[in-house]
C-alpha cells in the first residue's frame, strides 16, 4: 500500500501550457513535504511544505498544501522544453528524520516545442 | 561546494561478487539515507543513519549493509550481488529541512 501517490504518472504537454502535479499521502506524523525535480542524475530539491494553504512559489513553479485532505499540488505555468523532467514528491513522516522521506513514483512530465 | 559525493558513478558486478559504494558528505548532517531506484518506482530506502555509530533498516535493507563510523560518511555494502539489485543507488543527506542527493551510482549485476 503505497503512502504517497502522485498523479498522473506521466503528462505530454505543448511549451506554453500550464500544468498541475498532484501528490496525495497518507501518513501518521506528518512533518513536511517536499518537491523534487529529476532529470537524468540527482533529484534536485524545489519546495518543502510545512503549512496547509501557503503557497510556495519559485518562478513559473508554485506548490500548496493541503494538510486536512492530505495533498499537495505542483504548478508549472508557461512552461519550457527544460521543465521537462520526473517530478519527485517526498513526505516526512517520521518527526525528525530518523525514517527518511518516502517518495512517490513520480511524474514523468515532457514538454514538447 | 561538495555537498553528497558517491563514487564510483557506473560499475558492472557479476553474480556473487560484493562491492562498497562510498558516500561522504561535507554539510555535517546527522542524517544520511542509502536509496535505490528503480524505471518508475521513485526512492526506495534501503537504510538510513541518524548519526555516528547509528543505522536502522529502511523499506528494502535484505543484501544490502552499511555502517556509520563519522558523521561524513555513509558506506553502503553489497556481499553477494544478485540481479535484482541492478539498480541506481542515491545516497542522501539532511539536517531538518530537505535531502540533498549524490549524483547516483548505476550498478548492473550480470
Amino acid at each position: 500500500e503505497d503512502k504517497v501517490v502522485q498523479s498522473p504518472l506521466s503528462l505530454v504537454v505543448h511549451e506554453g501550457d500550464t500544468v498541475t502535479l498532484n501528490c496525495s499521502y497518507e501518513v501518521t506524523n506528518f512533518r513536511s513535504l517536499l518537491w523534487y525535480k529529476q532529470e537524468k542524475k540527482a533529484p534536485t530539491f524545489l519546495f518543502m511544505l510545512t503549512s496547509s494553504g501557503i503557497e510556495k512559489k519559485s518562478g513559473r513553479l508554485s506548490s500548496i498544501l493541503d494538510k486536512k485532505e492530505l495533498f499537495s499540488i505542483l504548478n508549472i505555468t508557461a512552461t519550457q522544453t527544460g521543465d521537462s523532467a520526473v517530478y519527485l514528491c517526498a513526505v516526512d513522516d517520521s518527526g525528525g528524520g530518523a525514517d527518511g522521506l518516502t517518495f512517490g513514483k513520480g511524474t514523468h512530465l515532457i514538454i514538447q516545442p | 561546494n561538495a555537498g553528497v559525493t558517491q563514487t564510483p558513478k557506473f560499475r558492472i558486478l557479476k553474480i556473487g561478487q560484493s562491492m562498497t559504494l562510498q558516500c561522504t558528505q561535507d554539510m555535517n548532517h546527522n542524517y544520511m539515507y542509502w536509496y535505490r531506484q528503480d524505471p518508475g518506482m521513485g526512492l526506495k530506502l534501503i537504510y538510513y543513519s541518524v548519526g555516528a555509530g547509528i543505522t536502522d533498516k529502511g523499506e528494502v535493507p535484505n543484501g544490502y549493509n552499511v555502517s556509520r563510523s563519522t558523521t561524513e560518511d555513509f558506506p553502503l555494502r553489497l556481499e553477494l550481488a544478485a540481479p535484482s539489485q541492478t539498480s541506481v543507488y542515491f545516497c542522501a543527506s539532511r539536517s531538518l529541512g530537505a535531502a540533498f542527493f549524490g549524483q547516483g551510482t548505476r550498478l548492473t549485476v550480470v
